[in-house]
């Protein structure tokens, strides 16, 4: 079983949509949560952060940690085609240190 | 300002062979680090480099190797290639102790093929 968890879509909704984002994982010991976007063949780009549990707002993201539950979910507002894209969930037990990522979700959004 | 650089863009080897990746950090950045990308996968950590030192090391053979140099840019060597090689390698620059240190920035990678 892989340390995180991330359905691999494609997630497929139309414009101006909500999308909900989501990743499982195991180890207790991951503190520090992000969320990367990845264009087809590019570089992820660092979309939001967030340490231990919370909520974290940007704009038309918002980012939810619950350690409890091991869950941490990435929503989309009023979603964009330019929103089409891989998006990479990613943490580590202490800044700095080494990124454990999910598989990444494909989305697409259509006009 | 700019971002993460990696030399080549792409690249074609054979089985056996062996190649030399280049990464430059983003402005003022001091750590660099590697990630082995699959098709269709999450990016897989390789190692760090912090003061021209491995920090961090993830599950991967000896056959990878790396260096940093006194100016941050640093290089990731594969030996005794192998089909199983080909990927996007993805190097990531931050900077380590400030106050955003969490932040890793990639650059667009280097697309290595073993045929």
């Amino acid at each position: 079983q892989k340390e995180v968890e991330q359905d691999p879509g494609p997630l497929s909704v139309p414009e101006g949509a909500i999308v909900s984002l989501n990743c499982t994982y195991s180890n207790s010991a991951f503190q520090y949560f992000m969320w990367y976007r990845q264009y087809s063949r590019k570089g992820p780009e660092l979309l939001m952060y967030t340490y231990s549990s919370g909520n974290k707002e940007d704009g038309r993201f918002t980012a939810q940690v619950d350690k409890s539950s091991k869950y941490i979910s990435l929503f989309i507002r009023d979603s964009q085609p330019s929103d089409s894209a891989t998006y990479l969930c990613a943490m580590s037990g202490e800044a700095g240190n080494m990124l454990t990522f999910g598989g990444g979700t494909r989305l697409m959004v259509k006009p | 300002d700019a971002g993460v650089t990696q030399s080549p863009t792409h690249l074609i080897k054979t089985r056996g062979q062996q190649v030399t990746l280049r990464c430059s950090p983003k402005s003022g950045h001091d750590t660099v680090s590697w990630y082995q990308q699959a098709l269709g996968q999450g990016p897989q950590f390789i190692f760090q480099y912090y003061e021209e030192e491995e920090r961090q090391r993830g599950n991967f053979p000896d056959r990878f190797s790396g260096h940093q140099f006194p100016n941050y840019s640093s290089e990731l060597n594969v030996n005794a290639l192998w089909l199983g090689d080909s990927a996007l390698y993805l190097c990531a620059s931050s900077f380590w102790g400030g106050t955003a240190t969490y932040e890793q920035y990639f650059g667009p990678g280097t697309r290595l093929t073993v045929t």
